[in-house]
Protein backbone atom coordinates (compact mmCIF):
# COMPACT_ATOMS: atom_id res chain seq x y z
CA UNK A 1 0.00 0.00 0.00
CA UNK A 2 1.52 3.24 -0.77
CA UNK A 3 2.23 5.63 2.32
CA UNK A 4 1.97 8.95 0.34
CA UNK A 5 0.55 9.55 -2.77
CA UNK A 6 0.79 11.98 -5.18
CA UNK A 7 -1.26 12.80 -8.52
CA UNK A 8 -0.71 13.65 -11.34
CA UNK A 9 2.73 12.48 -11.65
CA UNK A 10 3.57 14.41 -14.45
CA UNK A 11 1.64 17.78 -15.66
CA UNK A 12 2.47 19.73 -18.19
CA UNK A 13 0.75 22.76 -18.94
CA UNK A 14 1.45 26.53 -20.73
CA UNK A 15 2.59 29.54 -18.45
CA UNK A 16 -0.27 31.26 -16.90
CA UNK A 17 -2.55 28.78 -15.77
CA UNK A 18 -3.36 27.68 -12.54
CA UNK A 19 -3.07 24.46 -11.51
CA UNK A 20 -2.95 22.03 -8.42
CA UNK A 21 -1.10 18.79 -7.38
CA UNK A 22 -2.68 16.49 -4.87
CA UNK A 23 -1.62 14.56 -1.96
CA UNK A 24 -2.50 11.98 0.36
CA UNK A 25 -1.00 10.14 3.45
CA UNK A 26 -2.51 7.49 5.00
CA UNK A 27 0.30 6.73 7.90
CA UNK A 28 -2.38 8.80 10.04
CA UNK A 29 0.51 11.45 10.09
CA UNK A 30 0.41 14.91 11.84
CA UNK A 31 2.38 17.19 9.82
CA UNK A 32 2.68 16.98 5.82
CA UNK A 33 5.25 18.93 3.79
CA UNK A 34 5.79 20.08 0.33
CA UNK A 35 9.67 20.23 -1.39
CA UNK A 36 10.27 21.58 -4.91
CA UNK A 37 13.40 19.97 -6.24
CA UNK A 38 15.06 22.23 -9.30
CA UNK A 39 17.12 21.12 -12.11
CA UNK A 40 19.93 20.55 -10.79
CA UNK A 41 18.23 17.93 -7.74
CA UNK A 42 18.39 20.81 -4.91
CA UNK A 43 15.86 20.03 -2.74
CA UNK A 44 13.45 23.24 -0.94
CA UNK A 45 11.30 22.95 1.76
CA UNK A 46 8.09 25.13 0.61
CA UNK A 47 5.50 24.87 3.68
CA UNK A 48 5.02 22.68 6.13
CA UNK A 49 1.20 22.15 7.79
CA UNK A 50 0.22 21.11 10.83
CA UNK A 51 -3.11 21.10 12.45
CA UNK A 52 -4.37 23.97 10.56
CA UNK A 53 -0.54 25.82 11.15
CA UNK A 54 0.96 26.88 8.21
CA UNK A 55 4.53 27.69 8.15
CA UNK A 56 5.85 29.10 5.12
CA UNK A 57 9.57 29.27 3.46
CA UNK A 58 10.11 33.37 3.47
CA UNK A 59 11.02 32.63 -0.13
CA UNK A 60 8.21 30.89 -1.50
CA UNK A 61 5.96 33.30 -3.84
CA UNK A 62 2.40 33.79 -2.51
CA UNK A 63 1.32 32.03 -5.87
CA UNK A 64 2.04 28.77 -4.38
CA UNK A 65 -0.47 28.05 -1.16
CA UNK A 66 -1.11 24.82 0.33
CA UNK A 67 -4.92 23.47 1.01
CA UNK A 68 -5.73 21.14 3.42
CA UNK A 69 -9.11 19.70 3.32
CA UNK A 70 -8.35 17.12 6.14
CA UNK A 71 -5.37 15.93 7.89
CA UNK A 72 -4.62 13.28 5.69
CA UNK A 73 -4.62 15.88 2.44
CA UNK A 74 -2.11 18.76 1.61
CA UNK A 75 -3.01 19.83 -1.99
CA UNK A 76 -1.06 22.28 -3.58
CA UNK A 77 -2.25 25.33 -5.75
CA UNK A 78 -0.23 27.31 -7.82
CA UNK A 79 -1.44 30.37 -10.07
CA UNK A 80 -0.49 32.40 -13.21
CA UNK A 81 2.26 29.60 -13.37
CA UNK A 82 5.84 30.79 -14.73
CA UNK A 83 8.47 28.89 -16.50
CA UNK A 84 10.59 28.90 -13.31
CA UNK A 85 7.85 27.11 -11.76
CA UNK A 86 9.37 23.70 -13.46
CA UNK A 87 10.50 21.63 -10.62
CA UNK A 88 9.50 18.57 -9.32
CA UNK A 89 7.73 18.42 -6.23
CA UNK A 90 7.83 16.22 -3.54
CA UNK A 91 5.07 15.97 -0.43
CA UNK A 92 6.33 14.38 2.36
CA UNK A 93 4.12 13.95 5.81
CA UNK A 94 5.66 13.09 9.58
CA UNK A 95 4.33 11.89 12.27
CA UNK A 96 4.72 13.88 15.83
CA UNK A 97 5.35 16.96 16.27
CA UNK A 98 8.81 18.03 15.99
CA UNK A 99 10.40 14.46 15.91
CA UNK A 100 9.33 12.18 13.33
CA UNK A 101 11.01 10.95 10.19
CA UNK A 102 9.44 12.61 7.14
CA UNK A 103 8.31 9.84 4.36
CA UNK A 104 8.04 11.36 0.25
CA UNK A 105 6.13 10.41 -2.14
CA UNK A 106 6.62 10.13 -5.70
CA UNK A 107 6.76 13.14 -6.63
CA UNK A 108 5.09 15.28 -9.49
CA UNK A 109 7.16 16.78 -12.69
CA UNK A 110 5.61 19.57 -13.34
CA UNK A 111 7.00 21.54 -16.90
CA UNK A 112 5.67 25.23 -17.72
CA UNK A 113 5.68 25.71 -21.00
CA UNK B 1 21.05 30.43 7.94
CA UNK B 2 21.21 26.61 7.75
CA UNK B 3 23.50 25.03 5.28
CA UNK B 4 24.24 21.56 4.34
CA UNK B 5 27.15 20.49 1.61
CA UNK B 6 27.82 17.45 0.12
CA UNK B 7 30.82 16.31 -2.49
CA UNK B 8 28.79 15.97 -5.99
CA UNK B 9 30.19 13.29 -7.12
CA UNK B 10 31.69 9.58 -5.99
CA UNK B 11 32.72 7.00 -8.46
CA UNK B 12 33.51 3.46 -7.31
CA UNK B 13 34.02 -0.14 -7.77
CA UNK B 14 31.20 -2.90 -7.42
CA UNK B 15 32.16 -4.21 -3.94
CA UNK B 16 34.17 -2.00 -2.30
CA UNK B 17 33.25 0.47 0.45
CA UNK B 18 31.62 3.95 -0.67
CA UNK B 19 31.71 6.56 2.29
CA UNK B 20 29.57 10.01 1.65
CA UNK B 21 30.09 12.82 3.54
CA UNK B 22 28.20 15.95 4.80
CA UNK B 23 28.81 19.07 6.85
CA UNK B 24 25.86 20.93 8.18
CA UNK B 25 25.80 24.67 9.73
CA UNK B 26 23.10 23.92 12.47
CA UNK B 27 24.01 22.51 15.73
CA UNK B 28 20.40 22.38 17.49
CA UNK B 29 19.66 19.32 14.83
CA UNK B 30 17.85 16.82 16.57
CA UNK B 31 17.93 14.03 14.23
CA UNK B 32 20.17 13.94 10.74
CA UNK B 33 18.95 11.82 7.59
CA UNK B 34 20.33 9.84 4.62
CA UNK B 35 17.75 9.55 1.73
CA UNK B 36 18.44 7.70 -1.62
CA UNK B 37 16.99 8.76 -5.33
CA UNK B 38 16.94 6.29 -7.88
CA UNK B 39 16.48 7.77 -11.44
CA UNK B 40 13.19 9.20 -11.91
CA UNK B 41 12.65 7.95 -8.47
CA UNK B 42 10.99 10.04 -5.63
CA UNK B 43 13.11 10.03 -2.03
CA UNK B 44 14.22 6.75 0.14
CA UNK B 45 14.58 6.82 3.45
CA UNK B 46 18.03 5.31 4.24
CA UNK B 47 18.80 5.73 7.34
CA UNK B 48 19.10 8.81 10.41
CA UNK B 49 20.91 9.31 13.58
CA UNK B 50 19.78 10.88 16.60
CA UNK B 51 22.30 14.08 17.38
CA UNK B 52 23.50 12.51 20.61
CA UNK B 53 24.64 9.39 18.79
CA UNK B 54 28.34 8.85 17.38
CA UNK B 55 27.82 6.00 15.30
CA UNK B 56 24.38 4.17 13.76
CA UNK B 57 25.07 0.82 12.07
CA UNK B 58 22.19 -0.75 10.23
CA UNK B 59 23.18 -3.70 7.82
CA UNK B 60 25.46 -2.63 5.20
CA UNK B 61 25.11 1.12 5.98
CA UNK B 62 27.18 2.94 9.07
CA UNK B 63 26.14 6.69 9.83
CA UNK B 64 29.35 8.15 11.45
CA UNK B 65 28.50 11.73 13.32
CA UNK B 66 30.70 14.53 14.68
CA UNK B 67 28.63 17.15 16.15
CA UNK B 68 31.99 18.64 17.06
CA UNK B 69 32.89 19.38 13.56
CA UNK B 70 29.16 19.25 11.92
CA UNK B 71 29.97 16.47 9.49
CA UNK B 72 27.97 13.36 9.05
CA UNK B 73 29.07 10.36 6.80
CA UNK B 74 27.42 7.60 5.26
CA UNK B 75 29.44 4.35 4.65
CA UNK B 76 28.35 1.75 2.33
CA UNK B 77 30.23 -1.37 2.63
CA UNK B 78 30.12 -4.07 -0.58
CA UNK B 79 28.71 -1.68 -2.49
CA UNK B 80 26.42 -2.64 -5.74
CA UNK B 81 25.15 -1.62 -8.86
CA UNK B 82 21.91 -0.88 -7.06
CA UNK B 83 23.31 1.40 -4.37
CA UNK B 84 23.73 3.79 -8.03
CA UNK B 85 21.48 6.89 -6.79
CA UNK B 86 22.03 10.31 -5.65
CA UNK B 87 22.14 10.42 -1.69
CA UNK B 88 20.75 13.25 0.13
CA UNK B 89 22.19 14.29 3.92
CA UNK B 90 19.67 16.44 5.50
CA UNK B 91 19.22 18.08 9.00
CA UNK B 92 16.01 19.11 10.61
CA UNK B 93 15.10 22.83 11.28
CA UNK B 94 12.24 25.12 12.52
CA UNK B 95 10.32 25.09 14.94
CA UNK B 96 9.38 22.19 16.62
CA UNK B 97 5.34 23.00 17.12
CA UNK B 98 5.10 23.10 13.34
CA UNK B 99 6.98 19.77 12.22
CA UNK B 100 10.59 19.81 11.42
CA UNK B 101 11.12 20.67 8.28
CA UNK B 102 14.82 19.40 6.88
CA UNK B 103 17.47 21.06 4.95
CA UNK B 104 18.96 18.88 2.49
CA UNK B 105 22.22 19.03 0.87
CA UNK B 106 23.16 19.05 -2.97
CA UNK B 107 23.34 15.23 -3.16
CA UNK B 108 25.88 13.29 -4.19
CA UNK B 109 25.56 11.23 -7.07
CA UNK B 110 26.72 7.45 -6.12
CA UNK B 111 28.39 5.61 -9.42
CA UNK B 112 28.95 1.91 -8.99
CA UNK B 113 31.28 0.39 -11.87
CA UNK B 114 31.01 -3.28 -12.13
Amino acid sequence: DTAVSQTPKYLVTQMGNDKSIKCEQNLGHDTMYWYKQDSKKFLKIMFSYNNKELIINETVPNRFSPKSPDKAHLNLHINSLELGDSAVYFCASSGRRGTDTQYFGPGTRLTVL
Amino acid sequence: GEDVEQSLFLSVREGDSSVINCTYTDSSSTYLYWYKQEPGAGLQLLTYIFSNMDMKQDQRLTVLLNKKDKHLSLRIADTQTGDSAIYFCAETFGPNNAGNMLTFGGGTRLMVKP
